[in-house]
């Protein structure tokens, strides 16, 4: 069964600390990786997006990942209170038809 | 980046009627969408891919005469909930493909069945 899976945490970091979220995937022939926000209430945006392993780096945001291991996540640097939202992983299911598979989403709470 | 809409935002109805959702790609044209929903405190549970011309591809377990889902141009696909009981109220959210091959979401759309 192809799965994304996160930790639902809350994930608790100071203001101005680092934030390292993580997802896990199942399905090898995944090429694509995502990271969307959601707010309460709002629908998801994309934060960012990696194909290839290594980094990527976004302004404060980079995403990493290994293929290898199957993971990916995203590090958000000088976290800020806006920056408090769910964190949502998504894959591109493998076989094309651009369909993504989501992880459950962690929230993160970041603390004045 | 790509812009998605969706109304209504918000809808209340009464159990046994039926709504229809639209969901527009206001900047670009996109032969697919996709249709997810969303209850309180889960992840995105897609129910069926919408393509332009043809019939949608639904998700398993997802009822295809109670979910319509009609794609009738490249900028424009509507999700109605057939005889809408309470356990359909949810959080049904529309996205697209852009052209940076980028899936944007649209604001999503609150049922709400009494």
């Amino acid at each position: 069964q192809k799965e994304v899976e996160q930790n639902s945490g809350p994930l608790s970091v100071p203001e101005g600390a680092i934030a390292s979220l993580n997802c896990t995937y199942s399905d090898r022939g995944s090429q694509s990786f995502f990271w969307y926000r959601q707010y309460s209430g709002k629908s998801p945006e994309l934060i960012m997006f990696i194909y290839s392993n290594g980094d990527k780096e976004d302004g404060r945001f980079t995403a990493q990942l290994n293929k290898a291991s199957q993971y990916v996540s995203l590090l958000i640097r000088d976290s800020q209170p806006s920056d408090s939202a769910t964190y949502l992983c998504a894959v591109e299911v493998g076989g094309g038809g651009n369909k993504l598979t989501f992880g459950t989403g962690t929230q993160l709470k970041v603390e004045l | 980046g790509a812009v998605v809409s969706q109304h209504p935002s918000r809808v209340i109805c009464k159990s046994g009627t039926s709504v229809k959702i639209e969901c527009r790609s206001l900047d670009f044209q996109a032969t697919t969408m996709f249709w997810y929903r969303q209850f309180p405190k889960k992840s995105l549970m897609l129910m069926a891919t919408s393509n332009e011309g043809s019939k949608a591809t639904y998700e398993q377990g997802v009822e295809k005469d109670k979910f319509l889902i009609n794609h009738a141009s490249l900028t424009l696909s509507t999700l109605t909930v057939t005889s809408a009981h309470p356990e359909d109220s949810s959080f049904y959210i529309c996205s697209a493909w852009g052209q940076a091959e980028e899936q944007y979401f649209g604001p999503g759309t609150r049922l709400t069945v009494t």
